[in-house]
């Protein structure tokens, strides 16, 4: 069956350090790729960065880095240099591809709090 | 270059009405998914819809239903509604149904059904 667990409800993080957030996934199909939403209380779903399953480099968007361990079945978010800004629910989601599939699976969310 | 526009952005109806919602995709896209977001069962996927025609299906009950239109516009549609559809409709527009890399989002319909 093909998931997504993200295994923290809620995170702590101070201003200016780094954080990472837990995904892990589970599909047979070989080709498919991973997501990071970031979801602000005002409800937009705002897309951060993505994971192909045959990129050989992890993924880097500004401030944010997936780091992908295939073989672990894993892709953590990481966010440098936290802002306040940065307070929100954030959902791993995955896209499997090569079938009749094109949805996005999505778990659970990890609320994001950000201390000054 | 706009976004994915989706209106209305808040709705309130009662028990037994049915109501439409709106999704405009990113100019160039072509396909359309819509997603209902719950406090309890999270983020689950609807229905999606590539050249006017339903690609996939979730699993939800008929009462929930949706179409494309030529330009890729999207409604979705959900007839006898019940207190438990309460929720956040998300739609995401991509460039083609099966493109792993790219989905956006609109700014959802909050629907509150008393």
């Amino acid at each position: 069956a093909q998931k997504i667990t993200q295994t923290q409800p809620g995170m702590f993080v101070q201003e200016k350090e780094a954080v990472t957030l837990d995904c892990t996934y589970d599909t047979s199909d070989p080709s498919y790729g991973l997501f990071w939403y970031k979801q602000p209380s005002s409800g937009e779903m705002i897309f951060l960065i993505y994971q192909g399953s045959y990129d050989q480099q992890n993924a880097t968007e500004g401030r944010y880095s997936l780091n992908f361990q295939k073989a672990r079945k894993s892709a953590n978010l990481v966010i440098s240099a936290s802002q306040l800004g940065d307070s929100a629910m954030y959902f791993c989601a995955m896209r499997v591809g090569g079938g009749s599939q094109g949805n996005l699976i999505f778990g659970k969310g990890t609320k994001l709090s950000v201390k000054p | 270059k706009a976004g994915v526009t989706q209106t209305p952005r808040y709705l309130i109806k009662t028990r037994g009405q049915q109501v439409t919602l709106s999704c405009s995709p990113i100019s160039g896209h072509r396909s359309v998914s819509w997603y209902q977001q719950t406090p309890g069962q999270g983020l689950q996927f609807l229905f999606e819809y590539f050249s006017e025609t339903q690609r996939n299906k979730g699993n939800f009950p008929g009462r929930f239903s949706g179409r494309q239109f030529s330009n890729s516009r999207s409604e979705m549609n959900v007839s006898t509604l019940e207190l438990g559809d309460s929720a956040l409709y998300l739609c995401a527009s991509s460039m083609n149904w099966m493109t792993n890399t790219e989905a956006f989002f609109g700014q959802g319909t909050r629907l509150t059904v008393v």
